[in-house]
């Protein structure tokens, strides 16, 4: 069965610390990959999304993600976080033919202290 | 653009009754998905409609769980009767393609 890894649950950084949340799936077809947020009090939203091309994709707010196919990894980074990044990240994956649905990772909480 | 927007954004509910939650997705989104987060958790798909038909609800429990999108806009999901490990946080989401909007959810507390 398809299944998204999340490696770390609870990241804490310091304001300009770098970030990299790891993420990893299990389907070895062509898939759709994402991250969403949610921050405190706010609806899931997308960060930023792979479907084909180049696999260092850029999101808002300067997030980035590199797909490693090899290696099953969607992993996503920021150069130096804010105290605004506090928030869960969710990594997602969906096989891009045949209408499989979207499959969630558990989840990141990131806090960012000031 | 208005988002998807849900109701009620909080229940409590006691073990064996019922409650309904409803959606109304994006405009013109085809694609319209119920979600269950239990804390700790990411989402859950539970149920995956294409206009008014059913994709897959092979993670729905059909003892208890039921959803419907008659006119292939609004939805309800509907809980009968409610357990304990029901609570949770209801996510309806909608797309017109890959990108999946979410709206807000429902929290239920089952007691």
């Amino acid at each position: 069965a398809q299944s998204v890894s999340q490696h770390n649950h609870h990241v804490i950084l310091s304001e300009a610390a770098s970030l990299e949340l790891g993420c990893n799936y299990s389907y070895g077809g062509t898939v759709n990959l994402f991250w969403y947020v949610q921050y405190p009090g706010q609806h899931l939203q997308l960060l930023l999304k792979y479907f084909s091309g180049d696999p260092l994709v850029k999101g808002i707010k300067g997030f980035e993600a590199e797909f490693i196919k090899s290696k099953f990894s969607f992993n996503l980074r920021k150069p130096s976080v804010q105290w605004s990044d506090t928030a869960e990240y969710f990594c997602a994956v969906k096989r891009s033919t045949g209408g499989f649905k979207t499959i969630f990772g558990a989840g990141t909480r990131l806090f960012v202290k000031a | 653009e208005a988002g998807v927007a849900q109701s009620p954004r909080y229940k409590i509910i006691e073990k064996r009754q019922s409650v309904a939650f409803w959606c109304n997705p994006i405009s013109g989104h085809a694609t319209l998905y119920w979600y269950q987060q239990i804390l700790g958790q990411g989402p859950k798909l539970l149920i995956q409609f294409q206009n008014n038909g059913v994709v897959d609800d092979s993670q729905l429990p059909k003892d208890r769980f039921s959803a419907e999108r008659l006119k292939g806009v609004d939805s309800t999901l509907k809980i009968q009767p409610a357990k304990l490990e029901d609570s949770a946080v209801y996510l309806c989401a909608s797309s017109a393609l890959n990108e999946q909007y979410f709206g807000p959810g429902t929290r239920l507390t089952v007691t």
